[in-house]
């Protein structure tokens, strides 16, 4: 089955700079990458997300890269904001597969 | 409501327990998903619905966890005899789109604490 490894766990960075998150898949049929952003107390929601036949898309300050080859994507988000702060998650499944791995998650703070 | 609703918010329960968490979903979403979430872990998938249909239960991890969506809409998921290893988040998530996990929002989740 798909494991997905997430990096750093914790990630601090000073408002305005940027924020880098990146994941690994083991799944080579793997193609829908979503990335999530949990506030405390609240539930996973959808910020960004990528399919296989694209390497990169972005959505005003956030951004997300795919390398197939490598099995690897990445979270970019530029002029970080305090309300950045939250746990990130990754994610990947094939696109009609009912099981998403999750990654275990990045904690980032924006300190301002 | 607009979003998915999740209840109780949090359940303590005695080891041995059985405990019931409910899910209403975003009206007129056909899928619907439940989800484990541990301490500092990342959501793991537990069942999938697509109407009042359990397509997949792959995910359950033993005979003590039953998931049901008679009509087609709220979804219960039921915990019987808990154990310790049980606590954890218990999240609900549903998508308009049938049998894809695209798409999905998510509720807020239900604390269960097995002490």
């Amino acid at each position: 089955g798909e494991n997905v490894e997430q990096h750093p766990s914790t990630l601090s960075v000073q408002e305005g700079d940027s924020a880098v998150i990146k994941c690994t898949y083991s799944d080579s049929a793997s193609n829908y990458f979503p990335w999530y952003k949990q506030e405390l107390g609240k539930g996973p929601q959808l910020i960004i997300d990528i399919r296989s036949n694209v390497g990169e898309k972005k959505d005003q300050r956030i951004a997300v890269t795919l390398n197939k080859t490598a099995k690897h994507f990445s979270l970019h988000i530029t002029e970080t904001q305090p309300e950045d702060s939250a746990v990130y998650f990754c994610a990947a499944s094939e696109w009609n597969n009912n099981d998403m791995r999750f990654g275990a998650g990045t904690r980032l703070t924006v300190k301002p | 409501g607009a979003g998915v609703s999740q209840s109780p918010r949090y359940k303590v329960a005695k080891r041995g327990q059985d405990v019931a968490l409910r899910c209403d979903p975003i009206s007129g979403h056909v899928s619907l998903f439940w989800y484990q979430q541990a301490l500092g872990q990342g959501p793991e998938f537990l069942t999938y619905f697509q109407n009042e249909a359990q397509l997949d239960k792959s995910g359950l991890p033993s005979d003590r966890f039953f998931a049901e969506r008679p009509e087609g809409s709220v979804s219960t998921l039921k915990i019987q005899r808990t154990q310790q290893e049980d606590s954890a988040v218990y999240l609900c998530a549903s998508s308009p789109m049938p049998g894809k996990n695209t798409e999905a929002f998510f509720g807020q989740g239900t604390r269960l604490t097995v002490v």
